[in-house]
């Protein structure tokens, strides 16, 4: 079975512009969370969506934003980039069922660079 | 606010030698503790997970400690290797949160031959 897939893996943009990024669950999964990680902060959560749904946010600013498709396949969006935002993004995916475990899977990341 | 605490930001072991990381959590209602593995370029791994039912879980050569009173839970590497050389993050989850986890900061561990 194929893993978390995310794309692209690296990206470099300049400030104020936007970025999507791009994460497909491993099959099966219906939950998709997303993570940022950065020297500084360390993992931190994002939001994950559920049945194109999201069921959870992080605290991050409204620049941040996301949706799940049908498919469970999921993207990111970040509007008028900062400096600050340059970060590993990581996607993790899940069954998402409440009462099994919360096994998530990572994805590789993107790499977003913004200069 | 720091949930999830991890110790130590570093450790150094020699080969075979049994690599201990330490985390402590302040909400009572996490119940999924989860570990994983980063290579550099790499996106974490899951390694072992426990419930606070459980006191000791034991995957290979990880076992995971969990003393619910004293809230902590630690990761024993048996018989390290150069290979196990590595970031291991420490995380803790709970049912009203979805799949949410809460990262400690990561204990860089370096194995020498």
């Amino acid at each position: 079975k194929a893993g978390v897939t995310q794309t692209p893996r690296y990206l470099i943009k300049t400030r104020g512009q936007q970025v999507t990024l791009s994460c497909s669950p491993i099959s099966g999964h219906r939950s998709v969370s997303w993570y940022q990680q950065t020297p500084g902060q360390g993992l931190q959560f994002l939001f994950e969506y559920f049945s194109e749904t999201q069921r959870n946010k992080g605290n991050f600013p409204g620049r941040f934003s996301g949706r799940q498709f049908s498919n469970s396949r999921s993207e990111m969006n970040v509007s008028t980039l900062e400096l600050g935002d340059s970060a590993l993004y990581l996607c993790a995916s899940s069954l998402g069922h409440r009462d099994t475990t919360y096994e998530q899977y990572f994805g590789p990341g993107t790499r977003l660079t913004v200069t | 606010q720091q949930q999830v605490k991890q110790s130590p930001q570093s450790l150094i072991v020699q080969k075979g030698g049994i690599p201990i990381i330490n985390c402590a959590y302040e909400n009572t209602a996490f119940d999924y503790f989860p570990w994983y593995q980063q290579f550099p370029g790499k996106g974490p791994a899951l390694l072992i997970a426990i419930r606070p039912d459980v006191s000791e879980k034991k995957e290979g050569r990880f076992t995971i400690s969990f003393n619910k009173s004293a809230k902590q839970f630690s990761l024993h590497i048996m018989d390290s290797q150069p290979g196990d050389s590595a970031t291991y993050f420490c995380a803790a989850s709970k049912k009203s949160s979805g799949d949410k986890l809460t990262f400690g900061t990561g204990t860089r561990l370096a194995v020498r031959p």
